[in-house]
């Protein structure tokens, strides 16, 4: 089936840290990856995108490549700032199922 | 600046109550889906259409029905709210194609007492 695990949260940092998220993810298929975010009430946008192996996505400072070898697409900064706290959601694609999957969430807080 | 309008922010109903969430999109998109975001639970989907009166189940479909009369528009119903449903609701759009991006809502958070 299709899924998605994400690192479990919370997650806090301070500014300027370095920051990875680990997702990994089981498909039928070859799937399109996607990072969500989530900032306090309000929906998901999209944050970066990957439709193939060895691609990168990135936007915003945040990178993530998409690993078909190890199943995974582990989002990167280099440095968070206090703007970047936030739920983070790896998602994937399948056109058999033409449905987004999600992960359970990850929600970072940076502090000053 | 395209959008995915949800019809309240938030959303309080007795248990028993029929409610209707509406959601609609100006994007001309096919796919429309209707998740609940609960803690620790990420999203879950409820139903998903991908065109006008075509519908199909999600993971967790059970005490919601949906309705898509228009393209642009995709309602769910709960025919008899009950607290456990009690959560928050995101409704979202996409085009087709693999890498295509899905646009969502602000979300309903729908209290169910």
């Amino acid at each position: 089936g299709n899924s998605v695990t994400q690192m479990e949260g919370p997650v806090t940092l301070s500014e300027e840290a370095f920051l990875t998220i680990n997702c990994t993810y089981t498909a039928t298929g070859y799937p399109s990856l996607f990072w969500y975010v989530q900032y306090p009430g309000e929906g998901l946008q999209l944050l970066l995108k990957a439709t193939k192996a060895d691609d990168k996505g990135s936007n915003k400072g945040f990178e993530a490549t998409y690993r078909k070898e190890t199943t995974s697409f582990h989002l990167e900064k280099g440095s968070v700032q206090v703007s970047d706290s936030a739920v983070y959601f790896c998602a994937l694609f399948t056109t058999g199922a033409n449905n987004l999957f999600f992960g359970t969430g990850t929600r970072l807080t940076v502090i000053p | 600046d395209v959008k995915v309008t949800q019809s309240s922010r938030y959303l309080v109903k007795r248990t028993g109550e029929k409610v209707f969430l509406e959601c609609v999109q100006d994007m001309d998109h096919e796919n429309m889906f209707w998740y609940r975001q609960d803690p620790g639970l990420g999203l879950r989907l409820i139903y998903f259409s991908y065109d006008v009166k075509m519908k199909e189940k999600g993971d967790i479909p059970e005490g919601y029905s949906v309705s898509r009369e228009k393209k642009e528009r995709f309602s769910l119903i709960l025919e008899s709210a009950s607290t456990n449903q009690t959560s928050m609701y995101l409704c979202a759009s996409r085009g087709t194609g693999r890498d295509t991006e899905a646009f969502f809502g602000q979300g309903t958070r729908l209290t169910v007492v």
